[in-house]
C-alpha cells in the first residue's frame, strides 16, 4: 500500500527568509502525481503545487518550488522569501496515475513564520 | 463561480441522532470525496465515488453512509454508529483523468 509520510510536525521560519519542508513516498508504481496543499486558518485546502512522476524536471510556482528525488522517493517542498501569509498546515498528497483516483495524505507540517 | 460548496458550516448533533452532510459542485467532476480531519491530524478518506451510482469505502468508512444519485451531489451521513463524529469534514472532487483534487470549505460537526 502507497503511504505518505511528513517527518516534520512544525517547522519555524523568518520572514523573507526560505524554507524547506520535507515528504517521503512509499509505492511500487512507476507512474504517479505527487501535490502540496496548503490549509490557512480559514482551512480552505488550497493547492500549491503539482509535480508528474514520469516528468523529471522539477515543478515551480512563483515563490515555490519542490526537489522530486524519484529513486529516493522524496518530494520537498521548498518556500522562498516567506511571508506572514504563508503561515499554515502544508500537507503532501499523492495519487497513482491511474485505476484508483485515491488520493493519498501526509499528517502535514505545521509552518509558522516569524516577522 | 464554479466551485464546491458544503453546508452547513456549523454543524451540532445530538447523540444518537443520523445527520447528513451536504457537497455539490458545479465543476463538472466524475469523482468526487469525503473527508475526516480531527485536530492536528492529516486527511483520512472515508468514502469516495468515481461516478454516479457507484461509491466506494475509504480507510474509516465505518459509520458513515453516502449517495451519489447526481453527479454534482454527494452527500455524506453520519450515522449514530460513528462512536466520535465531532471533526471537521472536508468535501472534494477531481476530474477523471486529471489529476487535481479541489476542496470545498469543509463542515464542522460537533456532538453535543
Amino acid at each position: 500500500a502507497q503511504t505518505v509520510t511528513q517527518s516534520q510536525p512544525e517547522m519555524s521560519v523568518q520572514e523573507a527568509e526560505t524554507v524547506t519542508l520535507s515528504c517521503t513516498y512509499d509505492t511500487s508504481e512507476s507512474d504517479y502525481y505527487l501535490f502540496w496543499y496548503k490549509q490557512p486558518p480559514s482551512r480552505q485546502m488550497i493547492l500549491v503545487i503539482r509535480q508528474e512522476a514520469y516528468k523529471q524536471q522539477n515543478a515551480t510556482e512563483n515563490r515555490f518550488s519542490v526537489n522530486f528525488q524519484k529513486a529516493a522517493k522524496s518530494f520537498s517542498l521548498k518556500i522562498s522569501d516567506s511571508q506572514l501569509g504563508d503561515a499554515a498546515m502544508y500537507f503532501c498528497a499523492y495519487r497513482r496515475s491511474s485505476g484508483t483516483y485515491k488520493y493519498i495524505f501526509g499528517t502535514g507540517t505545521r509552518l509558522k513564520v516569524l516577522a | 463561480d464554479g466551485g464546491i460548496t458544503q453546508s452547513p458550516k456549523y454543524l451540532f448533533r445530538k447523540e444518537g441522532q443520523n445527520v447528513t452532510l451536504s457537497c455539490e459542485q458545479n465543476l463538472n467532476h466524475d469523482a468526487m470525496y469525503w473527508y475526516r480531519q480531527d485536530p492536528g491530524q492529516g486527511l483520512r478518506l472515508i468514502y469516495y465515488s468515481q461516478i454516479v451510482n457507484d461509491f466506494q469505502k475509504g480507510d474509516i468508512a465505518e459509520g458513515y453512509s453516502v449517495s451519489r444519485e447526481k453527479k454534482e451531489s454527494f452527500p455524506l451521513t453520519v450515522t449514530s454508529a460513528q462512536k466520535n463524529p465531532t471533526a471537521f469534514y472536508l468535501c472534494a472532487s477531481s476530474q477523471t483523468g486529471a489529476d487535481t483534487q479541489y476542496f470545498g470549505p469543509g463542515t464542522r460537526l460537533t456532538v453535543l
